[in-house]
């Protein structure tokens, strides 16, 4: 089973609609959870923090599920600019804490 | 400003010809990551240091060797470049964070996109 694991996709959405992507990590002990967005071939870009009470940026809301390990990201009334892949990122805790990345899901939203 | 600094931006590289890869961060964050990523996958992490503690993944190739000489600057060095190392590497930095078992995000340098001819 894959540290982090994540459906690739590609969403392909209408702007102004609802889309939603999972990520479910192997790990019980990670504390730390992000979503990154990643334009293509550029770099990774925060895009929020995931905390246990769940949070929201905007359009954006995160949510955390620790008893079924998995978090999620909701984007609403989508824009052609959030076209881009998505990375979940979870901490490995142990000796040296160490950034796992998922595969990435792609996000393709259409006029 | 940036913040986590990659040089060069674009690296061509004959084949078996040692290169090396190079990330300076103002941040003073006490760890410091290289990832691998090849199109349309995840950036695999090849070594992180916490602090001036070396930590290399089990499948990372012998090939590849990292150094960091001080806090802010850290080095990766593939001795003899295949094919199959094309790929954008990417550098960034993280603080640890209280009681050993989290961390803050991950800052990213832009990357520095290898090709091997």
């Amino acid at each position: 089973r894959k540290e982090v694991e994540q459906d690739p996709g590609p969403f392909n959405v209408p702007e102004g609609a609802t889309v939603a992507f999972n990520c479910t990590y192997s790990n019980s002990a990670s504390q730390s959870f992000f979503w990154y967005r990643q334009d293509c071939r550029k770099e990774p870009k925060l895009l929020m923090s995931v905390y246990s009470s769940g949070n929201e940026d905007g359009r954006f809301t995160a949510q955390l599920n620790r008893a079924s390990q998995y978090i999620s990201l909701l984007i609403r009334d989508s824009k052609l600019s959030d076209s881009a892949t998505y990375l979940c990122v979870v901490n490995k805790p142990g000796g040296y804490n160490k950034l796992i990345f998922g595969a990435g899901t792609r996000l393709a939203v259409h006029p | 400003d940036a913040m986590v600094i990659q040089n060069p931006r674009y690296q061509v590289t004959q084949f078996g010809k040692p290169v090396t890869l190079s990330c300076s961060q103002t941040l003073n964050h006490n760890v410091m990551y290289w990832y691998q990523q090849k199109s349309s996958q995840a950036p695999k992490l090849l070594f992180h240091y916490y602090d001036k503690d070396f930590n290399n993944e089990a499948d990372t190739p012998d090939n590849f060797q990292s150094r960091r000489p001080n806090t802010s600057f850290c080095f990766l060095d593939i001795r003899s470049p295949g094919l199959g190392d094309a790929a954008m590497y990417l550098c960034a930095t993280s603080r640890d964070g209280p009681r050993g078992r989290t961390n803050t995000e991950a800052f990213f340098g832009q990357g520095t996109r290898l090709t091997v001819v």
